[in-house]
């Protein structure tokens, strides 16, 4: 398995501009995390998906945020619009195998908001 | 709720030697899984070790090793021979039995100098 996987890798936009994220978790497992990394607050949890269906969704800052997972494989974080202070590193992550307790990241998408 | 603590911000170590880095955590369930994860300057999230809390041996990775004292709730990562790979963010963090919101401390910063 290759793991979770997420595009892009960077990304750098202006201000009031619409931002999407994806990302494909771990094949056949049920849950899927994303995460919010900054300096200020650490690593937040932002929302939680399974079986496609989102579970908590508290961590979400506003409503300019808003995720989805139309199926098992694949899954958005959008933010629309845009502002500077929401440039951090997010990540999706997965449970492997058993293991659900047991996160595995992807390689996170860097955000740029000028 | 669940808190976990990591005191110290940054850790430096000498090539070859052992460091431990702290960590205590609060939860007033009795089933979890603590973990340590490592985020190099790639900013990948890493897991390092997983410990049950319904074991009582200390889990060991290599030259990864915990000291979990469950009564005094405390999960420190001792890391022998430090290599200059090791150099990373580490984390500490908490996850219940069943549960699948991952509580993560705030780091430390492990500087490993040739």
């Amino acid at each position: 398995d290759a793991g979770v996987i997420q595009s892009p890798r960077h990304e750098v936009t202006e201000m009031g501009q619409e931002v999407t994220l994806r990302c494909k978790p771990i094949s056949g497992h049920d849950y899927l995390f994303w995460y919010r990394q900054t300096m200020m607050r650490g690593l937040e949890l932002l929302i939680y998906f399974n079986n496609n269906v989102p579970i908590d969704d508290s961590g979400m800052p506003e409503d300019r945020f808003s995720a989805k997972m139309p199926n098992a494989s694949f899954s958005t974080l959008k933010i629309q619009p845009s502002e500077p202070r929401d440039s951090a590193v997010y990540f999706c992550a997965s449970p492997l195998g058993r293991l659900q307790e047991t996160q595995y990241f992807g390689p996170g998408t860097r955000l740029l908001v000028l | 709720a669940q808190t976990v603590t990591q005191s110290q911000p940054e850790m430096s170590v000498q090539e070859a030697e052992t460091v431990t880095l702290s960590c205590t955590y609060d939860t007033s369930e009795s089933d979890y899984y603590l973990f340590w994860y490592k985020q190099p300057p790639s900013r990948q999230m890493i897991l390092v070790i997983r410990q049950e809390a319904y074991k009582q041996q200390n889990a060991t990775e290599n030259r990864f090793s915990v000291n979990f004292q469950k009564a005094a709730k405390s999960f420190s990562l001792k890391i022998s021979d430090s290599q200059l790979g090791d150099a990373a963010m580490y984390f500490c963090a908490l996850a219940l039995l069943g549960g699948f919101k991952t509580i993560f401390g705030a780091g430390t910063r492990l500087f490993v100098k040739a």
